[in-house]
């Protein structure tokens, strides 16, 4: 039984450049959720993915945006990259319920110099 | 919103010491999970526990979730217990949140 996957695990950018991050969900699983995680810090959540549809978005810029797909798989996007986003990202997924426990992957570290 | 504390913020302890981790939060939840974090940065599933007592192996977890705490218990810590732990909570009230609030973390480092 697979977990929550994700890739790539390590991506350099340049500052202004775009990033798509991918991510697999446990099975059974139908809800994705992104974190970014800055060095020394909690993950903090930036969006959640249920039914292809945005259903919460935490405080993050325009520029960070997502999808998910009919198979529950799901991208981040994000554009004209800052320093600042330099981050470890991390998907997590959960059934649709609230009650549900999360569980993440072993996050993509994006590197912006 | 939700505000989520945790205690101590480091912690080092010898091989083979007992450790307990605490963390408060503002409001009612629905969830509330504690994460250990390695080296590598893997999140690491601990326990789903909103409430009561759960076991497993040398660790165990308590939720009170009336007085809005919850207690990480390491027994007979090893090196690999090393690492940052993560206490996350969602909030509990019909309509509530869907994102789960991190606390800073504890730093655990476990000395041979």
């Amino acid at each position: 039984d697979a977990g929550v996957t994700q890739s790539p695990t390590h991506l350099i950018k340049t500052r202004g450049q775009q990033v798509t991050l991918r991510c697999s969900p446990k099975s059974g699983h139908d809800t994705v959720s992104w974190y970014q995680q800055a060095l020394g810090q909690g993950p903090q959540f930036i969006f959640q993915y249920y039914e292809e549809e945005e259903r919460q978005r935490g405080n993050f810029p325009d520029r960070f945006s997502g999808h998910q797909f009919p198979n529950y798989s799901s991208e981040l996007n994000v554009n004209a990259l800052l320093l600042g986003d330099s981050a470890l990202y991390l998907c997590a997924s959960s059934r649709g319920s609230y009650n549900s426990p999360l569980h993440f992957g072993n996050g993509t570290r994006l590197t912006v110099t | 919103g939700i505000q989520v504390e945790q205690s101590p913020p480091d912690l080092i302890l010898q091989e083979g010491a007992n450790s307990t981790l605490r963390c408060n939060f503002s409001d009612s939840v629905n969830n509330l999970q504690w994460f250990h974090q390695n080296p590598w940065g893997q999140l690491i599933n601990l326990f789903y526990i909103p409430s009561g007592t759960k076991q497993n192996g040398r660790l165990s977890a308590t939720t009170v979730a009336t007085e809005r705490y919850s207690l990480l218990y390491i027994s007979s810590s090893q090196t690999t217990d090393s690492g940052v732990y993560f206490c996350a909570v969602r909030m509990g009230s019909q309509g509530g949140s869907e994102k789960l609030v991190f606390g800073k973390g504890t730093k655990l480092t476990v000395n041979p």
